[in-house]
């Protein structure tokens, strides 16, 4: 049972526009949300977070918004860079808790020119 | 800084073979996470250490699977008897402390087990 869900498995986006990824999650204890980036042949980069007390965090061309009673949240690039294009990872995790980050499946992002 | 480094890089063993994959978190992180990747899917938690002990170990998915860390700094995964189901991208991290939930991944080493 997937509790952190990203449905799209992929996202083309035209260089210089907005890039939306959507993550979805069920556990309604996770307290602590992050995005992770991801090239081939690489570990995970941290991106960004965001606690379940904020609705919003920016850091520099990325932006996540936490949707709490919706249990969603999205990444926005703004603009769009050819760079960008990796599988970006949606995690979550319970702060205090036992496990690790929970993570989505991946979005595979590819920027064209 | 140097980063998470993990060893070998690549690992093809034959089934019921055992396998140690090995994780350098970064200095003066106290707190060092195993995850895999299996093909197609997310990440999966397998275990975590702050410092030398592991609070929880039920995210190993079964008694073949072991890992330990000493010194507060290296852990070794290990697995024995590997099954075809093992093969995966075993990935490591560390965050500063327990509390810092970003966390520095290593490149991972990719297990195949034929």
């Amino acid at each position: 049972d997937q509790q952190v869900k990203q449905n799209s498995p992929s996202l083309s986006v035209q260089e210089g526009r907005i890039s939306i990824l959507n993550c979805d999650y069920t556990n309604s204890m996770f307290d602590y949300f992050l995005w992770y980036k991801k090239y081939p042949a690489e570990g995970p980069t941290f991106l960004i977070s965001i606690s379940s007390i904020k609705d919003k965090n920016e850091d520099g061309r990325f932006t996540v918004f936490l949707n709490k009673s919706a249990k969603h949240l999205s990444l926005h690039i703004v603009p769009s860079q050819p760079g960008d294009s990796a599988v970006y990872f949606c995690a979550a995790i319970i702060r205090g808790g036992a496990d690790g980050l929970t993570f989505g499946k991946g979005t595979h992002l590819i920027i064209q020119p | 800084g140097a980063g998470v480094s993990q060893s070998p890089s690549n690992k093809v063993t034959e089934k019921g073979k055992d396998v140690e994959l090995r994780c350098d978190p970064i200095s003066g992180h106290t707190a060092l996470y195993w995850y895999r990747q299996s093909l197609g899917q997310g990440l999966e938690f397998l275990i975590y250490f702050q410092g030398n002990s592991a609070p929880d170990k039920s995210g190993l998915p079964s008694d073949r699977f072991s890992a330990e860390r000493t010194g507060g700094s290296v852990s070794t995964l290990t697995i024995q008897r590997t099954q075809q189901e093992d093969s995966a991208v075993y990935l490591c991290a560390s965050s500063l402390y327990r509390a810092a939930y970003e966390q520095y991944f290593g490149p991972g080493t990719r297990l195949t087990v034929t």
